[in-house]
């Protein structure tokens, strides 16, 4: 069965630290990832995606995320944390096949950046 | 996000009610979605629709009806409320234009609580 995996319900990290916030994922064929992030209170927004190429993506904010095929991991990352980072994040994956349409959430992490 | 609203924000209602949650548009997508958000569950896809003339039950779309009146408006009914289905309600839109591995983008959600 397809699925995304988000091991870490919370991350905390110290402002100024670097921040990881991790995706597993399980899918036949080629998958296309997704990160997103939710505010209080808000939709969910649009940080990056990974379809092809470069296994470095980068994306809003300062985030990026490295595809690891070997690995079925997508990692989100960030050199130095805000407070306002603070929130929601989601990582998804769809496998982009015509047919059956398929876009997996992962249960989502959250991300307490203290000061 | 501005582009993408949702009707109502907040709603409460009593189990049998029927509810209808409404989505409009801006952004010219093709594309709609909605999902329901459960604390620990992530995002669940309830139906999806690609273009008017085009709707698809997602996973969980027991219970739930959709409606695609023009490309700006996509609406999702319960016909007969529950309790279990008390959750946060987003619907989404995405450009058709690159295929299944275009980001979406999200209303800001309707809470709803059924008694």
């Amino acid at each position: 069965a397809q699925s995304v995996a988000q091991p870490e319900d919370q991350v905390n990290v110290a402002e100024g630290n670097p921040l990881t916030v991790k995706c597993t994922y399980s899918v036949s064929g080629n998958p296309y990832l997704f990160w997103y992030v939710q505010y209080p209170n808000r939709g969910l927004q649009f940080l990056l995606k990974y379809i092809t190429g470069d296994n470095l993506v980068k994306g809003s904010y300062g985030f990026e995320a490295e595809f690891n095929k070997s690995q079925t991991s997508f990692h989100l990352k960030k050199p130095s944390a805000l407070v306002s980072d603070s929130a929601l994040y989601f990582c998804a994956v769809t496998l982009g096949t015509s047919g059956t349409y398929k876009y997996i959430f992962g249960t989502g992490t959250r991300l307490k950046v203290l000061a | 996000d501005a582009d993408v609203t949702q009707t109502p924000r907040n709603r409460i209602t009593k189990t049998g009610k029927r509810i209808m949650l409404e989505c409009s548009q801006t952004k010219g997508h093709d594309r709609m979605y909605w999902y329901r958000q459960d604390p620990g569950l992530g995002l669940r896809l309830i139906y999806y629709s690609f273009d008017v003339k085009d709707i698809n039950k997602g996973e969980i779309s027991d219970g739930y009806s959709v409606s695609r009146q023009a490309q700006a408006k996509f609406s999702l009914s319960l016909e007969s409320a529950i309790p279990n289905q008390t959750a946060l309600y987003f619907c989404a839109t995405s450009d058709s234009g690159q295929g299944d591995y275009n980001e979406q983008f999200f209303g800001p959600g309707t809470r709803l609580t059924v008694l």
